[in-house]
């Protein structure tokens, strides 16, 4: 596509359930990259795939949050059983590159989820 | 764990004001220096990417300087405008970028 796409744009949903957050990187873009961003902080790192790998996932916060990208493009992140605390915006971006190089990253325009 | 850090964490300028903030990283391991722009409601936009000491870059009345042997980059707007009210993120790559909180500049017109 044009861009990188992340479905839905907001989603509101109760303590306890699960919720799964789409996101649709540049076509060809072998780098896909998710963040999630609370108010006044910056863009906190969760889990980057290189192809359809978890090239690093540290950023997980825990068990309850996971990802896949099953075959190289789009990815899902899951996360089961949410807290209030998972309030914020998910952020996907792609990127051509492989990491530590000069590749700019190509974000979407974020999901923003509401746990109530 | 890369610590990227930015100041201020908000400026406010009147139109036609020249600005400029502060972004440090650890000089050690260092491979590249990002920037962003993220306006209100809107998806973060790269600025630029720099990777060489005494790198200096423009995009019109935005530039920025880079100095990797004290780990820091300074980001400088001239002739602030109200288009310029944004949030300008910095990041380092660990090996995906781990940002800073991000400079809020604010420009009343």
């Amino acid at each position: 596509g044009a861009g990188v796409s992340q479905t839905p744009s907001n989603k509101v949903t109760e303590k306890g359930k699960y919720v799964e957050l789409r996101c649709d990187p540049i076509s060809g873009h072998t780098a896909l990259y998710w963040y999630r961003q609370s108010l006044g902080q910056g863009p906190e790192f969760l889990i980057y795939f290189q192809g359809t790998g978890a090239a690093d996932d540290s950023g997980l916060p825990n068990d309850r949050f996971f990802a896949v990208r099953p075959e190289g493009s789009v990815s899902t992140l899951k996360i089961q059983r949410t807290e209030r605390g998972d309030s914020a915006v998910y952020l996907c971006a792609s990127s051509s590159g492989t990491g530590l190089d000069n590749y700019g990253y190509t974000f979407g325009s974020g999901t923003r989820l509401t746990v109530v | 764990i890369l610590n990227v850090e930015q100041s201020p964490q908000s400026l406010h300028v009147q139109e036609g004001d020249s600005t400029n903030f502060t972004c440090s990283f650890p000089s050690s391991n260092f491979y590249a220096l990002h920037w962003y722009r993220w306006e209100t409601a809107k998806s973060p936009e790269a600025l630029f990417v720099m990777t060489l000491n005494g790198d200096e870059k423009k995009k019109g009345r935005i530039s920025a300087t880079l100095n990797t042997k004290e780990g820091y980059s300074y980001l400088y707007i001239k002739g602030s405008q109200p288009e310029d009210s944004a949030t300008y993120l910095c990041a380092s790559p660990n090996p995906a970028l781990i940002f800073g909180k991000g400079t809020t500049l604010s420009v009343s017109s």
